[in-house]
C-alpha cells in the first residue's frame, strides 16, 4: 500500500465551481503538507504549504489538514479554466526531509 | 524563487544508448534533487546531489544506471545509462529554498526510449 493515496480523477467541472482535491496518508509522522500544481509539459510549482493540522487560505485556494484522520484537502473556489492542471499532494516528516508525493489528480475547468 | 533551466526538454533515444540531462540554477544551492515522473504515477526521488561529494541514491536507483555530477553550486547533470523502454519517463531537476521548506522544479525532460 502506498504511503500517500490521492483521488485519481480525472475531474471535470464547469467554470465557477468549487473544487475539492483530496489525499489520505498512512504515516502519522508526516508533519509538513504541500500542494503542487503542474501544467502540461511543465514542472510542478508549489501552491500551498502547511505545517500540522488546520486550514490555510491563499486567495481562491484553501488547504486543509486533518492529522487525526490522516486526510488533507485542497479547495479551489470560483474555479477558472486557467486552473486546469494536475494537482499533486506531497508530505514529509521533517522540514528538510524527503517529500512523498501522491499520483496527482488532473482537473479540467470548462468555460 | 529559484529559476531552473533544464535541457533537453525532450528526446527520443535508442535502446542501449545514454542521455545526459543538464540542470542550471540561477542561484547557488546546497542540494539539488533528481526526480522521475512516470505516466500516471507520482514523482519518485532518484537521488540528492551535493556539491563536492557523491550523490545519495534512493532505494531502487544505482549510480551505474544514473550517474550524477555536481561540479559547482549552480549546475548538475543526470545521465540515464544503457537505456531501455522502461526508462521512458519525465526526469525533473529540483532545488529547495534556503530553509528547504519549498521545492522548485525545472520544466522536466520528456524521455522516450525506442
Amino acid at each position: 500500500q502506498k504511503e500517500v493515496e490521492q483521488d485519481p480523477g480525472p475531474l471535470s467541472v464547469p467554470e465557477g465551481a468549487i473544487v475539492s482535491l483530496n489525499c489520505t496518508y498512512s504515516n502519522s509522522a508526516f508533519q509538513y503538507f504541500m500542494w503542487y500544481r503542474q501544467y502540461s509539459r511543465k514542472g510542478p510549482e508549489l501552491l500551498m504549504y502547511t505545517y500540522s493540522s488546520g486550514n490555510k487560505e491563499d486567495g481562491r485556494f484553501t488547504a486543509q489538514v486533518d492529522k487525526s484522520s490522516k486526510y488533507i484537502s485542497l479547495f479551489i473556489r470560483d474555479s477558472q479554466p486557467s486552473d486546469s492542471a494536475t494537482y499533486l499532494c506531497a508530505m514529509r516528516i521533517t522540514n528538510a526531509g524527503k517529500s512523498t508525493f501522491g499520483d496527482g489528480t488532473t482537473l479540467t475547468v470548462k468555460p | 524563487s529559484a529559476v531552473i533551466s533544464q535541457k533537453p526538454s525532450r528526446d527520443i533515444c535508442q535502446r542501449g544508448t545514454s542521455l545526459t540531462i543538464q540542470c542550471q540554477v540561477d542561484s547557488q544551492v546546497t542540494m539539488m534533487f533528481w526526480y522521475r515522473q512516470q505516466p500516471g504515477q507520482s514523482l519518485t526521488l532518484i537521488a540528492t546531489a551535493n556539491q563536492g561529494s557523491e550523490a545519495t541514491y534512493e532505494s531502487g536507483f544505482v549510480i551505474d544506471k544514473f550517474p550524477i555530477s555536481r561540479p559547482n553550486l549552480t549546475f548538475s547533470t543526470l545521465t540515464v545509462s544503457n537505456m531501455s523502454p522502461e526508462d521512458s519517463s519525465i526526469y525533473l531537476c529540483s532545488v529547495g529554498d534556503p530553509t528547504n521548506e519549498k521545492l522548485f522544479f525545472g520544466s522536466g525532460t520528456q524521455l522516450s526510449v525506442l
